[in-house]
Parts: structure tokens; sequence; C-alpha cells
């Protein structure tokens, strides 16, 4: 059964470092997602990357993220200063088409991001 | 704006007892309803979804979810639970028509016992 896969699983780094997470979606989908779990929290949206460019994003996303999907297969999310709150569990999720259709995204393990 | 709810953090169960996890939502418009599991060290595992059409879904490992409009709730049911149900199950809306945020609640951790 395909299934959405990330890269690393555990991810530390210092306050102030550049750190990039991947994924992979399913191979087939055409919407991407990033979400993330603070500790003991919620599970909150960040962005929604469509055809290329990001669909939606939230308050949460701002000019310290950004994605992209460099080639056909992977997309990534970069974190360009990290800070100490930006620990969390992120997640990437796919889905196969249109936002009226309801489809149910896929998601994938999640990169646990430790900021010292 | 949306929101969900989950009013319970942790629901016990016998095994073999029927389980309901709760949720209730507020989003305008007709929503798109959703349950995920998450196992530990796992991501989230779709569950099932409400859409349109008959109010009780189904969906996967025998769970099933009624939505009820009228009380805004969109509660997820097993008739007899297993040991292995035991996990975090998170209850999602996403408003019909627009992007594909989906708006979690808090999770509700089930709990069963042998």
């Amino acid at each position: 059964e395909p299934e959405v896969t990330q890269t690393p699983s555990h991810q530390v780094t210092q306050m102030g470092q550049e750190v990039i997470l991947r994924c992979v979606p399913i191979s087939n989908h055409l919407y991407f997602y990033w979400y993330r779990q603070i500790l003991g929290q919620k599970v909150e949206f960040l962005v929604s990357f469509y055809n290329n460019e990001i669909s939606e994003k939230s308050e949460i996303f701002d000019d310290q993220f950004s994605v992209e999907r460099p080639d056909g297969s992977n997309f990534t999310l970069k974190i360009r200063s990290t800070k100490l709150e930006d620990s969390a569990m992120y997640f990437c999720a796919s889905s196969i088409g249109l936002a009226g259709r309801g489809d149910e995204q896929f998601f994938g393990p999640g990169t646990r991001l430790t900021v010292l | 704006a949306q929101s969900v709810a989950q009013p319970e953090d942790q629901v016990n169960v016998a095994e073999g007892n029927p389980l309901t996890v709760k949720c209730t939502y507020s989003v305008s418009g007709n929503p798109y309803l959703f349950w995920y599991v998450q196992y530990p060290n796992r991501g989230l595992q779709f569950l099932l979804k409400y859409i349109t059409g008959d109010n009780l879904v189904k969906g996967s490992y025998g769970f099933e979810a009624e939505f009820n409009k009228s009380q805004t709730s969109f509660h997820l049911k097993k008739p007899s639970a297993l040991v292995s149900d035991s996990a975090l199950y998170f209850c999602a809306v996403r408003e019909p028509g627009g992007y594909n945020k989906l708006i979690f609640g808090a999770g509700t951790r089930l709990a069963v016992h042998p």
C-alpha cells in the first residue's frame, strides 16, 4: 500500500540553524501539506501546496518557513533560523485531488524536530 | 471560525464492550468530517470520513461514526473494543469548497483493558 514517507525521523539542531525536513508524498497525489504537533498540543495546519505554489498557509507559517517541491517526488519544509518554540513533530501529508471532493489526507510518520 | 472539540482526554473501555469517542464541531456550511488514529511513534492513519449522504459512515478496523447535524456531532463508535484499539484518536473538520486545511481536535486517548 502506498504511503507518505518522511526523513529524518528525528532532527536535533541548534537555535538559529536552518533545517530542511523531507517528505515523499504518495506518487499520484496532487496536494501536499505540512502540519505540526507541539508536544501535548493539537495537530496544527501549517501550509498546503498545489501546482507548485502555496494554496493556503496559517499564521504560524511566517517568513522563516518555506516549502518546495524540488523534483517530481520530494516535498520539503525549510525553517531558516530555528527557534526553541519550533520544537515539535512535523507531519507531511498528501491527498489525491480537489478540495471539493473531500479527499482524505494521508499522513507520514513525522519528523521530530528538537531545537536546543 | 472552524473548531473541533473532543471533550474527553481519555476513554477507558473493557475489551469486548462498545466504545464511543466524542467529537463536536463548529463550522459554517456543511462540514467534511474525519477521524484519524495515531499509534505510538506512528503518523496519523485515516479511519473514516463524512462528506454527504448517509449519516452513519463505516470505516477501517470495524469503526463507524454517526453524523448528527442538529447536535453538530460526529462521534466515533465500535461495537466491540479490542486491546489493539488502544491509541490516540483525532477528529478533524474541513470546510467544503475551500482549501484542504484540516482543523484537528485535541485528541482522545482510548485505553482498552483486557
